[in-house]
């Protein structure tokens, strides 16, 4: 079954609100990468995470791979429109099999 | 334009009726997979394939087949379609596995009646 789990499944904020999306994991990953899906699109990738406790950031997004390696975030400072989309991580399990979190879907409010 | 490309785009078949899936990609990458996407379940790895002639099973396999005869190629099959694989389709291919970043195609939408 599912294992990397994300919450919230859905959120709404006002234009200018801070957005943070949260992905754990059941067992401990080599990696975490984050994809951005906008309505209608493809997932395309974002970043790509890999040391114990590693945070990046990319102009107002900010991310964070969790100390366990088992958890990790993705924070976006004043949203805009255009985060609009559904965001999800990823981590490796078993080597060669990429595991996709459920995804949290943004809603942005102008 | 280094692209993944899927056809069709959309498909509608009934109960059943064979079907294929096609990926293609131009970036020579050895790594390609099939995911499925479905409301509140994100994106589940179908089958995955590290090269040529090498394909193996990700988390949801039952009911489909692939089959990787060239680099370029990763076609799905689903020999006999049922309604539960209504679903968003996506192919992907990566330069480095699982572990680096995925190139998605633009998905194939499949309705089964």
């Amino acid at each position: 079954g599912q294992q990397v789990m994300q919450i919230p499944q859905y959120q709404h904020v006002q234009e200018g609100e801070d957005f943070t999306t949260y992905c754990n994991s059941s067992t401990t990953l080599s990696n975490i990468q984050w994809y951005k899906q906008r309505p209608g699109g493809h997932p395309v990738f974002l970043i790509q995470l890999v040391k114990s406790g590693e945070v990046k950031k990319q102009k107002r997004l900010t991310f964070q791979f969790g100390e366990a390696k088992k958890n990790s975030s993705l924070h976006i400072t004043a949203t805009q429109t255009t985060d609009v989309g559904t965001y999800f991580c990823a981590g490796v399990r078993d080597t060669d099999k990429l595991i996709f979190g459920t995804g949290t879907r943004l809603q942005v409010f102008p | 334009e280094a692209q993944v490309t899927q056809n069709p785009r959309y498909l509608i078949t009934v109960t059943g009726k064979k079907l294929t899936v096609t990926c293609s990609q131009n970036m020579n990458h050895e790594y390609m997979s099939w995911y499925r996407q479905d409301p509140g379940l994100g994106l589940r790895q179908i089958y995955y394939s590290m090269n040529v002639e090498v394909t193996d099973k990700g988390d949801v396999p039952e009911g489909y087949k692939v089959s990787r005869k060239e680099k370029r190629n990763f076609p799905l099959i689903l020999e006999s379609p049922s309604p539960n694989q209504t679903s968003l389709y996506f192919c992907a291919s990566s330069a480095g596995g699982a572990y680096n970043e995925q190139f998605f195609g633009p998905g194939t939408r499949l309705t089964v009646l």
